[in-house]
């Protein structure tokens, strides 16, 4: 398995470009999930999806959007970059099960800088 | 409110001496708790959790923590540390409970092992 993989690895956009970080999972997990990850500031929660079909927004949701027509592919979208979004974006995946008590898979990470 | 608290944002030792990185929280509902280590450049790796029974959990490169509920308490703890455990870790919470299901994190704790 290759687990959670993200592309790309680095990406400069500039002020009201538009892009998508793309995410997949191939251990078939009904849960993902898109952090940002700032100093200081630990990882905060962006979009979560809990199945093919169903998104919901986390603590930070503001200037993205996500969608989720497989259960593999969870792509973040950021329809006009400000630099505020400057940060590492991490996608995460884990399986379904009652009370939340299973490990969270992540990705190795997408560096964002917005000029 | 849920919250995580990782008070010391960097902590220097020396190669071969004890550590602790200290993890603190607070939540009204059931919780579970994880630790997860960010080596530079990479994603994020569980280093252990805690769901229930024993209070003092291994985890993987000679890690260990020990839940404290009376003190809401799940500080990180290695005897001696090495180089290679130059990282940044991350204490974790699920709180669940109803309709309450969230992963919040720490803001993260830098351990800079010096030769």
């Amino acid at each position: 398995n290759a687990g959670v993989t993200q592309t790309p690895k680095f990406q400069v956009l500039k002020t009201g470009q538009s892009m998508t970080l793309q995410c997949a999972q191939d251990m078939n997990h009904e849960y993902m999930s898109w952090y940002r990850q700032d100093p200081g500031m630990g990882l905060r929660l962006i979009h979560y999806s809990v199945g093919a079909g169903i998104t919901d927004q986390g603590e930070v949701p503001n200037g993205y959007n996500v969608s989720r027509s497989t259960t593999e592919d969870f792509p973040l979208r950021l329809l006009s970059a400000a630099p505020s979004q400057t940060s590492v974006y991490f996608c995460a995946s884990r399986p379904r099960t009652s009370g939340g008590n299973n490990e969270q898979f992540f990705g190795p990470g997408t560096r964002l800088t917005v000029l | 409110a849920q919250s995580v608290t990782q008070l010391d944002s960097q902590v220097p030792v020396f190669e071969e001496a004890p550590v602790e990185l200290r993890c603190n929280y607070s939540s009204s509902v059931s919780v579970y708790l994880f630790w997860y280590v960010q080596y530079p450049n990479q994603g994020l790796q569980l280093l252990l959790k805690y769901l229930s029974g024993s209070t003092l959990v291994k985890g993987i490169n000679g890690f260990e923590a020990e839940f404290n509920k009376s003190q809401t308490s799940f500080h990180l703890r290695k005897p001696s540390v090495h180089i290679s455990d130059t990282a940044e870790y991350f204490c974790a919470v699920r709180v669940y409970g109803g309709a309450t299901n969230k992963l919040i994190f720490g803001t993260g704790t830098l351990l800079a092992v010096q030769p």
